[in-house]
């Protein structure tokens, strides 16, 4: 099994740049979250999606972040226009619907907006 | 939200040294879960607690959920500098909450 797939690993971008992040689960999960980790504030839940409706958004900063599942195998977290204090580690992590099935977390992107 | 306190939030020690990091809330957990995250990677679990009271070893780590289902503990015993590390917790309520993590860093 691969693993929860993130990409890009690492992404360096300019203020007022649309930032794409993309996340593929492991095959068989029905569940999906984006996480963002920083020091300040450690992992925040963004929103979570389960059969790929989203069923929680309330942690999604403002407008200016949006996410996506098309279908079961992948999922986007958009950012638009970037700012420097979305520079954080973004997460996205899968897992079965039940609440006590553990999350199988990716590798993270780590977005510095400059 | 369903807030997760754990302490310390940083610790250091020597190889061979026990220690217990803490995760409390005021509120009662369905359940709760541990990680461990590792430098340039995402969490991995160690364990999921339900019951309360609930005791759950795994080698030389021993993690128990209090009787009321506020509080979970982690000790390790003879640690080794491969158990550096970010300790999280997270419960499953309506939010999957994180706590802020205890920072391990063992030295040789």
């Amino acid at each position: 099994d691969a693993g929860v797939i993130q990409s890009p690993r690492h992404e360096v971008t300019e203020m007022g740049q649309e930032v794409t992040l993309r996340c593929k689960p492991i095959s068989g999960h029905n569940s999906l979250f984006w996480y963002r980790q920083t020091m300040m504030r450690g992992l925040e839940l963004l929103i979570y999606f389960n059969n790929n409706v989203p069923i929680d958004d309330s942690g999604m900063p403002e407008d200016r972040f949006s996410a996506k599942m098309p279908n079961a195998s992948f999922s986007t977290l958009k950012i638009q226009p970037s700012e420097p204090r979305d520079s954080a580690v973004y997460f996205c992590a899968s897992s079965f619907s039940d609440l006590n099935s553990p999350l199988h977390f990716g590798n993270g992107t780590r977005l510095t907006v400059t | 939200t369903q807030l997760l306190e754990q302490s310390p939030q940083f610790l250091s020690i020597q190889e061979g040294e026990n220690l217990t990091v803490y995760c409390n809330s005021s509120s009662v957990f369905s359940s709760l879960q541990w990680y461990r995250q590792e430098p340039g990677e995402g969490p991995v679990l160690l364990v999921t607690v339900v019951t309360g009271g609930e005791v759950k070893k795994l080698k030389r780590l021993t993690f128990q959920f209090g009787d009321a289902r506020k509080d979970s503990s982690l000790h390790i015993t003879a640690a080794q500098p491969g158990d550096t590390g970010l300790y999280l917790c997270l419960t499953s309520g309506s939010r999957l909450t994180f706590g802020e993590g205890t920072q391990l860093t063992v030295n040789p």
